[in-house]
């Protein structure tokens, strides 16, 4: 009974590849946001969707693609990593309309890039 | 950058003991939220108190908003060891959250 699950846990890989997280909830809610989470626990948001709509989209490399293919799914595809996108990824979940509403967060994606 | 900052950036405790930690902000608001993530986890939502409101209580918890002085408090009373954690406060403007880089807890046994 998972509220909002990430998978994988954890992914290491070497710079120049690509890779995939994918993010699914089961609350029922119509926002899904990713952010990242440096070393230094600063939390920042990268991009989020209404509905599949993309309504947020934060100073982020265009190397980072989000993609929605319904309202219970935020997947975050990254091209030719690099060692600075090493970070925690985090997806999160929130009701939309007239608020304000909380956020529901994954457990995260621990990125290791070597 | 990031919006919130809090004060102070760790915090020790003795189990039963009260914790106050702080956060400023610098723009204006809709709410602010405060968050607790343990270690290598993912961050549960506390508290939101909405920018027209003062004082907010949850059990334990209790959130002061100070819009004047763009600033905001998170009290934990009677500490237990489950409560060692970060803290993060979040200002929420146009369904953005920007956090600050937390308090980290420590509670003692």
């Amino acid at each position: 009974d998972t509220a909002v699950s990430q998978t994988p846990k954890y992914l290491v890989t070497q710079m120049g590849n690509d890779k995939s997280i994918k993010c699914e909830q089961n609350l029922g809610h119509d926002t899904m946001y990713w952010y990242k989470q440096d070393s230094k626990k600063f939390l920042k948001i990268m991009f989020s969707y209404n509905n599949k709509e993309l309504i947020i989209n934060e100073t982020v490399p265009n190397r980072f693609s989000p993609k929605s293919p319904d309202k219970a799914h935020l997947n975050l595809h990254i091209n030719s990593l690099e060692l600075g996108d090493s970070a925690v990824y985090f997806c999160a979940s929130s009701r939309s309309g007239t608020g304000p509403y909380e956020q529901y967060f994954g457990p995260g994606t621990r990125l290791t890039v070597t | 950058s990031q919006q919130g900052e809090e004060d102070p950036q760790a915090l020790s405790i003795q189990e039963g003991e009260n914790a106050t930690m702080n956060c400023s902000y610098k723009t204006s608001i809709n709410n602010l939220q405060w968050y607790r993530q343990n270690s290598g986890r993912g961050l549960v939502h506390l508290i939101l108190i909405r920018s027209n409101e003062r004082e907010k209580h949850s059990g334990r918890l209790r959130v002061t908003l100070d819009t004047s002085k763009k600033s905001s408090s998170l009290l934990i009373t009677a500490s237990r060891a489950a409560d060692t954690a970060s803290y993060f406060c979040a200002t929420n403007l146009d369904y953005k959250l920007s956090f600050g880089a937390g308090t980290t807890v420590t509670v003692r046994a």
